[in-house]
Order: C-alpha cells, then structure tokens, then sequence
C-alpha cells in the first residue's frame, strides 16, 4: 500500500476565499472519512463516505463546507467563505470494510490557515 | 453522546521508565479501542487496536493496552520507554452503529535521554 495522500499539504488563504483539498485513499479502500484536529486536541470526525456514498455528516460541517467522492476513489473538501476558525489541520483516512469495524489509517493531513 | 478522556496532558519521563497513560471512554455499549500515535513531523500511526476477545492487547514497539470493561478504561503501558517514544498519543472509541472515531485530547510524551 502506498499510503493515504493528501495535498495540498499546506495551505494559506484570506478569509473570504474559498479552498479545495483532496484525498487520494489507500487503494481498493471502499471507506472514506475527513477529520478536523485544532492545536491542542484530537481530531474529531467530519465525513465518511462508503464508496460514493455520504453516508455521515458531523454537525461541525457548517454549509459553507462540502466533500465529495465521485467516483468511489479520490475526495474533495471544500470550504467555502473561509473564516480565520477554519484555521486547523485536515486530516483524511480510508478503511477497507470487511463485514465489521475497520482500521482507519491516516494521511499527512493539509494544514489550513486563514489570514 | 460518546466521549473519551486521557488525563495526563503532558508526561515527561527519563528513558527505561515505565509508562502507562490512562484513558476511559463514555458509551454503555459494545466499543472498539485504538492508540494511535504521532511521532515528531509524521502522520497518525496506529499503535494498537481492540475489537473483542483477550482484554489485553499487544501493538507494536512493545506498547499494550489493557480493555477494563467494568472501568470504562484503556490504558496504554510500557514497561520500559526509549528517546524514540517521544511523540503524542491518542485514545480512540468506536461505539455504536458508526465508524467514526471519537478521540482524546492527546498525551503529549517527552522521554528525556
């Protein structure tokens, strides 16, 4: 396995604009989830997909955020209107279901800051 | 609403000491229980997991992790801890019908050469 990737692996943006990142999920994992980790705490869970499917969403994922998987591959987060409280790491993981609860396995993650 | 505590913020010790960092969850259901681990500049790594069967649960690198269901508790030990341990550790929960987890706030290690 070549790993979950993530890019950009740092990104710096003015408040108002709008950021992209992606994850590229460890092959063959049909699982899915993005995370938020702030200084100081554990990362706390966003999104899951199951192959192209949404099939969870935090409450911390405002309206001014978006993710998709197309394609049962790849994802997209997307941060619309950035406000200096988006500032954080993103971190995404995959997972291969096997009929039961799965290891997640993590990217780098993409550091936003918001100016 | 499912929560995981780890009490000890910052732990420094000397190297050949003994570890062990606690963690006790909140859910009256079946769980799942991971450490996870993040050395200086790398990304999360798993360090062990427990899903069912024998409460005590060997990872890698020599940690373990005891399942006291009665205590709510997973603490990671170490008999024995290397300059190579520094890192930051975190608890995790999974509980329910989800496959989110649900993390600590994190220990940050110093193991002191």
């Amino acid at each position: 396995d070549t790993g979950v990737s993530q890019d950009p692996r740092h990104k710096i943006t003015k408040r108002g604009q709008n950021v992209t990142f992606r994850c590229d999920p460890i092959s063959e994992h049909n699982r899915l989830y993005w995370y938020r980790q702030t200084l100081g705490q554990g990362p706390e869970f966003l999104t899951y997909f199951q192959n192209e499917a949404q099939l969870e969403k935090s409450r911390l994922l405002s309206d001014r955020f978006s993710a998709e998987r197309p394609k049962g591959s790849f994802s997209t987060l997307e941060i619309q209107r950035t406000e200096q409280g988006d500032s954080a790491m993103y971190l995404c993981a995959s997972s291969a279901d096997r009929g039961g609860t799965d290891t997640q396995y993590f990217g780098p993650g993409t550091r936003l800051t918001v100016l | 609403a499912q929560s995981v505590s780890q009490h000890n913020h910052h732990v420094i010790l000397s190297e050949a000491a003994s570890l062990e960092l606690g963690c006790n969850y909140s859910y009256g259901g079946t769980v799942n229980l991971f450490w996870y681990v993040q050395y200086p500049g790398q990304h999360l790594q798993l360090l062990l997991k427990y899903f069912s069967g024998d409460p005590l649960v060997k990872g890698i690198k020599g940690f373990e992790a005891e399942f006291i269901k009665s205590k709510f508790s997973f603490n990671l030990r170490k008999p024995s801890v290397q300059w190579s341990d520094t890192a930051e550790y975190f608890c995790a929960v999974i509980g329910g019908a989800t496959n989110k987890l649900i993390f600590g706030t994190g220990t940050l290690l110093a193991v002191q050469p």
